[in-house]
This record gives structure tokens, C-alpha cells and sequence, in this order.
């Protein structure tokens, strides 16, 4: 069974920059989270689908990001006009219905210089 | 908003020694716990999971849980530098949403 996949892995930008993420869940998963991970730190919930549905979204600055999941299966986050405290790892995770386990991608490391 | 709270933030320990996380919630709606463990550079894997008071071992890896207290403990025995890693405690409430605390940076000396 194929993994959570997330592209690209790596970013840099120049600070007012835009950046698009892109997640894969593993196939039939309802859920999709995600997550900002500073270094050193635990993820922190940016948002989460369950299908193609916004569940909770309170922890996303709207100014700047935005995700969307337009048919319940692949979801893209987006950064508009990137900042340095944009600088982390952003993770995507999936959960099957009826399961309580979260699988994370590989993830995508931002920096923002 | 529900707050996972972590100690130590790192701990050091010698290969062959104990080392012991601590794990509490401030939400009384958590339904039960996660320990994942990342490696340096990669994500989040599930370790154990706990829904019940009392202790839940799978081989060198102990996990307590007081749901009274909303306090978990995560305890591995016969630690290898293969262990060192950050750990982190996930609670989760009675709905989809998951809280992970900032996490237990773990290094195991040789």
C-alpha cells in the first residue's frame, strides 16, 4: 500500500514569495491533516479535511494560506507572500474511517530567507 | 485550547539506561494518547497508543496512563542510539481533531 506523498520536498524563497504544497493520502483515508513543524518542535494543526469538507481551519493565518481539497482525495496548501517565521516543515497526514492512527508524508521543508 | 504539555524538553541517557517521557493534557474530553517518535530529518511515526488506565508494554517500550490526571508516561528500557529521536505525545479528543505536545528530544549515548 503506498504511503502519504507530499511534493515538493524542499523550498527556498525569498521572503514575499508564493509556494504551493501538494499531498497524496494514502488511498480511501476520509482525513487529511495539516500540520506546521518548526525545527525542534511538535507539528502544529494548520488545518484538516474530512473528505472535501473543512473541519477546522482556526489555526490557519487566512490572510496568507490557504488549502483547499476540491474532490476529497489530493489537497493543496498554499502560502501567499511567504515570510521568515514561514520557516518550518509541513507536514500532511491521513486517517482511514473508523481510525484512530494519523500516517504522515515525508513532508516539505520550507525556508524562507 | 487544548494544551499537550511535554517533559523533559531533552534527556540524555546511556545505551542500556531508562528513559522516561512525561505526557499531560489539559483537555478532559481526550480520549486516549499517541507516543510517536521522529527521526532527525524524517516524519512522525506511531509507536503506541493507549485508551485505557493502566500500563500497555510491547517490548522495550512501557506506556502508563492516568486518565484521572490526563497523564501519560512513556517509558523505554534498554535504550540503543537508535532511540535517540524526538518523541511526542499526540492527545485526542472526542473528535477528529489531534493536539501534539512540543515534544521530548532523547539522546542515547554509547
Amino acid at each position: 500500500e503506498a504511503g502519504v506523498t507530499q511534493s515538493p520536498r524542499y523550498a527556498v524563497l525569498q521572503e514575499g514569495q508564493a509556494v504551493s504544497f501538494w499531498c497524496d493520502p494514502i488511498s480511501g483515508h476520509d482525513t487529511l491533516y495539516w500540520y506546521q513543524q518548526p525545527r525542534d518542535q511538535g507539528p502544529q494543526l494548520l488545518v484538516y479535511f474530512r473528505d472535501e469538507a473543512v473541519i477546522d481551519n482556526s489555526q490557519l493565518p487566512s490572510d496568507r494560506f490557504s488549502a483547499v481539497r476540491p474532490k476529497g482525495t489530493n489537497s493543496t496548501l498554499k502560502i501567499q507572500s511567504a515570510k521568515q517565521g514561514d520557516t518550518a516543515t509541513y507536514l500532511c497526514a491521513s486517517r482511514g474511517l473508523g481510525y484512530a492512527e494519523q500516517f504522515f508524508g515525508p513532508g516539505t521543508r520550507l525556508t524562507v530567507l | 485550547q487544548q494544551k499537550v504539555q511535554q517533559s523533559p524538553e531533552s534527556l540524555i541517557v546511556p545505551e542500556g539506561g531508562m528513559a522516561s517521557l512525561n505526557c499531560t493534557s489539559s483537555d478532559r474530553n481526550v480520549d486516549y494518547f499517541w507516543w510517536y517518535r521522529q527521526h532527525s530529518g524524517k516524519s512522525p511515526k506511531m509507536l503506541m497508543s493507549i485508551f485505557s488506565n493502566g500500563e500497555k508494554e510491547e517490548g522495550r517500550f512501557t506506556v502508563h496512563l492516568n486518565k484521572a490526571s490526563l497523564h501519560t508516561s512513556l517509558h523505554i528500557r534498554d535504550s540503543q542510539p537508535s532511540d535517540s529521536a524526538l518523541y511526542l505525545c499526540a492527545a485526542h479528543p472526542n473528535t477528529n481533531k489531534v493536539v501534539f505536545g512540543t515534544g521530548t528530544r532523547l539522546q542515547v549515548l554509547p
